[in-house]
């Protein structure tokens, strides 16, 4: 079975902070992992996605994530944080059991930033 | 913008009643798939449909649930005789098979039940 836990429901930091967003998964196959933001009243955007290559992953709007293995995490991170980046993030990994490419999601980590 | 669209964007129906939403996929995806999401928690998958075959449907899709896709472009999900604790988020993603598998996601639909 395939799982993700986000070890914090809710990270408060401060404007120009760095961001550190915690996630462990589970899975019996080479996983793919995402990590999604959802806005306020707006729908899941893919903020990167990792799938074998790099280990380091770059997404959109300075974010970053580094998949390890021997950890088991996939924890996204940002130098500096803008308060435009509170939202609530998903730390996601792709069932790949069932070849249908379903999400499986974590519970989700609500990103505070304080002016 | 040829994103996810999904219709309506809010519902509010009383308990006992039919709903039907629908999804409008991003026109070359063939795959199609609908999650609920409820308050605090992250989306949990509902059903999958490759072209207009649905492939997989989740424990969580009670006989009340039923979903179609027709023509293997838009798709809809019907909700029989509502129940309250049917209130959610109903999202629906699209992604392409032998693409990237990245799924994207439509606005959803915000069911309320009263």
């Amino acid at each position: 079975a395939q799982s993700v836990t986000q070890l914090d429901s809710h990270v408060s930091v401060s404007e120009g902070t760095p961001v550190l967003l915690r996630c462990n998964y589970s899975s019996s196959y080479s996983p793919s992992l995402f990590w999604y933001v959802q806005h306020p009243n707006k729908g899941l955007q893919l903020l990167l996605k990792y799938t074998s290559a790099a280990t380091l992953v770059k997404g959109i709007n300075g974010f970053e994530a580094e998949f390890k293995k021997s950890e088991t995490s996939f924890h996204l991170t940002k130098p500096s944080a803008h308060m435009s980046d509170a939202a609530e993030y998903f730390c996601v990994v792709s069932d790949r059991s069932s070849n249908t490419g379903k999400l499986i999601f974590g519970q989700g980590t609500t990103l505070q930033v304080k002016p | 913008d040829t994103g996810v669209s999904q219709d309506p964007r809010h519902k509010i129906t009383k308990r006992g009643q039919n709903v039907t939403f629908r999804c409008d996929p991003i026109s070359e995806h063939n795959r199609l798939y609908w999650y609920r999401q409820t308050l605090g928690q992250g989306p949990e998958f509902l059903t999958y449909f490759q072209n207009e075959a649905q492939l997989e449907k989740s424990r969580l899709l009670s006989d009340r649930f039923s979903a179609e896709r027709p023509k293997g472009s838009f798709s809809t999900l019907e909700i029989q005789r509502t129940e309250q604790g049917d209130s959610a988020m109903y999202l629906c993603a699209s992604s392409l098979v032998g693409g990237p598998d990245t799924q994207y996601f439509g606005p959803g639909t915000r069911l309320t039940v009263l």
